[in-house]
């Protein structure tokens, strides 16, 4: 079945680093759209970055631009969030989530979450 | 800062029809498609409506969206208590270059 699994969140001091890895399996992850959406405890969804099915073309919300990096490897179904710098406003459950083609940026597939807490 | 406008709460009881509202502009909803997510406590949003009207496979006929010009709207007739969630709505923002959500909207079945 299709599944999504996030790893690599943890408690981190603020101007660290953590890279988020999602393991995909059970769809064709080469032609899916992927995205990283954040929710921080008790509050709304932010939509934080995503990368085309090739990794042709990337986006990133401003509150991220320029310290967050997103990537994939479609040899082994993983996508990919490098987070520098990290604010305490990073503080947030990140969720990846696939969008198929031609679905209008709709996330048909999420993952659990991975908690990512940045604190001093 | 949400850029789509949900009413933050919305309510009803089991078997009636409730709506909830999702207002943008000319460069969000004006311009592209809207999708809706249901999020359970503790869970996973789930997609229900996407491109403005369409369900995917396994979400009841009981759910449904439309759009009209800068505004959508997420119906649910019929309410059960398991439909008692946030909702969101979503679309992509050509200014912004960004998927933008509505702050979310709290269901209550009474």
């Amino acid at each position: 079945q299709v599944q999504l699994v996030e790893s690599g969140g943890g408690v981190v001091q603020p101007g660290r680093s953590l890279r988020l890895s999602c393991a995909t399996s059970g769809f064709t992850f080469s032609t899916f759209a992927m995205h990283w959406v954040r929710q921080t405890p008790g509050k709304g969804l932010e939509w934080v970055a995503f990368i085309w099915s090739d990794g042709s073309n990337k986006h990133y919300a401003n509150s991220v631009k320029g310290r967050f990096t997103i990537s994939r490897d479609n040899s082994k179904n993983a996508l990919y969030l490098q987070m520098n710098s990290l604010r305490v406003e990073d503080t947030a459950m990140y969720f990846c989530a696939g969008d198929p083609p031609r679905s209008g940026f709709a996330f048909d597939i999420w993952g659990q979450g991975t908690m990512v807490t940045v604190s001093s | 800062q949400s850029v789509l406008t949900q009413p933050p709460s919305a309510s009803g009881t089991p078997g009636q029809r409730v709506t909830v509202s999702c207002s943008g502009s000319s460069s969000d909803i004006g311009s592209n498609t809207v999708n809706w997510y249901q999020q359970l406590p503790g869970t996973a949003p789930k997609l229900v409506i996407y491109l403005n009207t369409q369900r995917p496979s396994g979400v009841p006929d009981r759910f449904s969206g439309s759009k009209s010009g800068t505004s959508a709207s997420l119906a649910i007739s019929g309410l059960h208590p398991d439909d008692e969630a946030d909702y969101y709505c979503a679309a992509w923002d050509d200014g912004l270059k960004s998927v933008i959500f509505g702050g979310g909207t709290k269901l209550t079945v009474l």
